[in-house]
C-alpha cells in the first residue's frame, strides 16, 4: 500500500531564502507523485507532478521537485521564497490499484517572514 | 477557465440527519472523487467514481456514504445519519484521465454536525 510522509508540519523561512519541503513516499509499484498547495479557505491546486518522465519536475510559481527513487523522495524546492508562498503544501502519491486512489501527506505549513 | 464548483459552501446539520453535498465537475472530465479534511488534519481519500460506478473507496467510505451522478453534470455525496465526527471540509475533484492526471479540486463544503 502506498503512503506519504512529510517531514515537518511547519517550516518557516525568510523572504528570499530557499524553500525546501520534504516528502518521502512508499509505493509497491512505480508511483505518480504530486505536490498540491492550499491557500486559506480554498481548495487544493496542483503545483507539479511526476509521472515517470524527467526526474526533475518544474511547476508553477517557480517551484520544482526532484524524484529520487533510491531515496524514495520527492522534495519540493523554490530558490527564493515570496510572501505569497505562505500556504499549506501537500505531497501526494497515486497508485493504480484498480481504482484511482490518491494518498495525501499530512501537509506542511510554510511561513514566510519579511 | 473551467472549474469545479461545490454547493453549499457551508452546511450545518443536526446529528442523525442526512445531508447531500453537491459538486459540478469540469464538463469533459471522466473521473470524479470525494475527499475530506477534518480541521487541522490531512486530506483523506473517500471515493473515486468512473463510468457510473465506484472504482475505489477507502475504509472511511462505509455504508453511511453513497455517491451518485444523477444527471450527467452533478456528482453528489450523500451522508446518512450524520455523526459529530463527520464534521469536516469535503472536497470534490475531477480529472480527465486516470492516476497520472491532475485532479482539479473544488473549493469545498464545510460540513458542521451539531
Amino acid at each position: 500500500a502506498q503512503s506519504v510522509t512529510q517531514l515537518g508540519s511547519h517550516v518557516s523561512v525568510s523572504e528570499g531564502a530557499l524553500v525546501l519541503l520534504r516528502c518521502n513516499y512508499s509505493s509497491s509499484v512505480p508511483p505518480y507523485l504530486f505536490w498540491y498547495v492550499q491557500y486559506p479557505n480554498q481548495g487544493l491546486q496542483l503545483l507539479l507532478k511526476y509521472t515517470s518522465a524527467a526526474t526533475l519536475v518544474k511547476g508553477i510559481n517557480g517551484f520544482e521537485a526532484e524524484f529520487k527513487k533510491s531515496e524514495t523522495s520527492f522534495h519540493l524546492t523554490k530558490p527564493s521564497a515570496h510572501m505569497s508562498d505562505a500556504a499549506e503544501y501537500f505531497c501526494a502519491v497515486s497508485e493504480n490499484t484498480g481504482g484511482f486512489k490518491t494518498i495525501f501527506g499530512a501537509g506542511t505549513r510554510l511561513f514566510v517572514k519579511a | 477557465e473551467p472549474e469545479v464548483t461545490q454547493t453549499p459552501s457551508h452546511q450545518v446539520t443536526q446529528m442523525g440527519q442526512e445531508v447531500i453535498l453537491r459538486c459540478v465537475p469540469i464538463s469533459n472530465h471522466l473521473y470524479f472523487y470525494w475527499y475530506r479534511q477534518i480541521l487541522g488534519q490531512k486530506v483523506e481519500f473517500l471515493v473515486s467514481f468512473y463510468n457510473n460506478e465506484i472504482s475505489e473507496k477507502s475504509e472511511i467510505f462505509d455504508d453511511q456514504f453513497s455517491v451518485e451522478r444523477p444527471d450527467g453534470s452533478n456528482f453528489t455525496l450523500k451522508i446518512r445519519s450524520t455523526k459529530l465526527e463527520d464534521s469536516a471540509m469535503y472536497f470534490c475533484a475531477s480529472s480527465s484521465g486516470g492516476r497520472a492526471y491532475e485532479q482539479y479540486f473544488g473549493p469545498g463544503t464545510r460540513l458542521t454536525v451539531t
